[in-house]
């Protein structure tokens, strides 16, 4: 079965500072992973995507992700984190079972320090 | 990029009545939307897949009866909450993909605070 676990709920990390939020997959299928954004009361932004092309995925704001089949993980990173970074970050998985789905991590909450 | 718009953002019932929560695919066709509830602090969790012309498929213990998906058209999907009760207070957030596959990237709503009083 298809899952997607965050390992960790709350990430703290000093402004300018690197980000790492990790993630791992367990899939039976060259999966599609996703890491989506939320901050407070809003819905969900697509940071990144990988869909089995180039394993080092760049998105928006800085972020990048790289997909280790032999690590089964899709770590998000950025250099160089800003205040406005804040938020919940979820990985997600994509399914195909019937039809398609998608599962969602558990979510890390990254806060940035001043 | 594409957008999805949902409609209300807040609502507030009373306990025994029905609520209903749109979503629109503003720039896109959507054969296929989702339906999620997310708690607080807490991640989402997906109710049902809403397929346009046909039925929606419900996740294990969504009850089909009491959160009712209608996806009439291409653009438009709805979840109306029937006798809605305090428990059913949550986010809502519904997403959509321009076309369907696995691999395609899902556009979500701002999400509907439903509360029940």
């Amino acid at each position: 079965a298809q899952s997607v676990t965050q390992l960790d709920s709350h990430v703290s990390v000093s402004e300018g500072t690197p980000v790492l939020l990790r993630c791992n997959y367990s899939s039976s299928y060259s999966p599609s992973l996703f890491w989506y954004v939320q901050h407070p009361n809003k819905g969900l932004q697509l940071l990144l995507k990988y869909t089995s092309a180039a394993t080092l995925v760049k998105g928006i704001n800085g972020f990048e992700a790289e997909f280790k089949k032999s690590e089964t993980s899709f770590h998000l990173t950025k250099p160089s984190a800003h205040m406005s970074d804040a938020a919940e970050y979820f990985c997600v998985v994509s399914v195909v079972s019937g039809t398609y789905k998608y599962i969602f991590g558990t979510g890390t909450r990254l806060k940035v320090l001043a | 990029g594409a957008v999805v718009s949902q409609h209300p953002s807040r609502v507030i019932c009373k306990s025994g009545t029905s609520v209903k929560i749109e979503c629109r695919s503003l720039d896109f066709q959507a054969t296929t939307m989702f339906w999620y509830r997310q708690f607080p602090k807490k991640s989402l969790m997906l109710m049902a897949t809403s397929n346009e012309g046909s039925k929606a498929t419900y996740e294990q213990g969504v009850e089909k009866d009491k959160f009712l998906i209608n996806h009439a058209s291409l653009t438009l999907s709805t979840l109306t909450v029937t006798s809605a009760h305090p428990e059913d207070s949550s986010f809502y957030i519904c997403s959509a993909s321009p076309t369907g596959g696995a691999g395609n990237t899902i556009y979500f709503g701002e999400g509907s605070w439903l509360t029940v009083v």
